[in-house]
């Protein structure tokens, strides 16, 4: 069974452009969550989302980011514009109904020069 | 906002020693509680999740749980070079988690 898959895993893009992340949750999840980590701030939980309906956006930082699901089987992160301080890993992850574990995509790496 | 505290370290023992890792949280509601263990580049991995007072073990570790104070613990016996990473705690169905604790384990 294939895991979270997160795309792309790299990306460089200058101060100013649009960034879209995106993700793909295992099959048959129904919570899917997206992280930011840095050295500095540690694994921040941005947003998540349970049956593709957001439940708590607190974490996102303000309102260059925002993120949608369209449906079970993806989920988008986007930075509008993007700024240098954005350069983070951006996680995506998944749980199932059960509630026991959350399954991390491998990350997606950000600079924003 | 909900708290996750954890020593960020670094942890440093010797091969072999138990290695013991903290973490507390503020919402005094929590029901379950999740240590994840990550290395350097890589995406968190699930080592241990513990719902009821007390211990659980799997192995070489023991998750420890005192919800009358507010804290879960990750025992790891018989520590490892291997166990050097980063580990974090996670508390509830929100998923939040704290800053880590970086454990070094040195042959």
């Amino acid at each position: 069974d294939a895991g979270v898959i997160q795309s792309p895993r790299h990306e460089v893009t200058e101060m100013g452009q649009e960034v879209t992340l995106r993700c793909k949750p295992i099959s048959g999840h129904n919570s899917l969550f997206w992280y930011r980590q840095t050295m500095m701030r540690g694994l921040e939980l941005l947003i998540y989302f349970n049956n593709n309906v957001p439940i708590d956006d607190s974490g996102m930082p303000e309102d260059r980011f925002s993120a949608k699901m369209p449906n079970a089987s993806f989920s988008t992160l986007k930075i509008q514009p993007s700024e240098p301080r954005d350069s983070a890993v951006y996680f995506c992850a998944s749980r199932d109904s059960s509630g026991n574990t959350i399954y991390f995509g491998e990350g997606s790496w950000l600079t924003v020069v | 906002q909900k708290e996750v505290e954890q020593n960020s370290g670094p942890l440093s023992v010797p091969e072999g020693a138990i290695a013991s890792l903290n973490c507390t949280y503020s919402d005094r509601g929590s029901q379950s509680f999740f240590w994840y263990r990550q290395y350097s580049g890589k995406s968190p991995e699930l080592i241990m999740f513990i719902y009821s007072n007390g211990d659980k073990e799997d192995g070489r570790f023991t998750a420890q749980l005192n919800k009358a104070s507010q804290y879960v613990s990750l025992l790891i016996r018989d520590s490892q070079p291997s166990d050097s990473a980063t580990y974090l705690c996670a508390v509830n169905n929100d998923m939040r988690f704290g800053a880590g604790t970086r454990l070094t384990v040195k042959p």
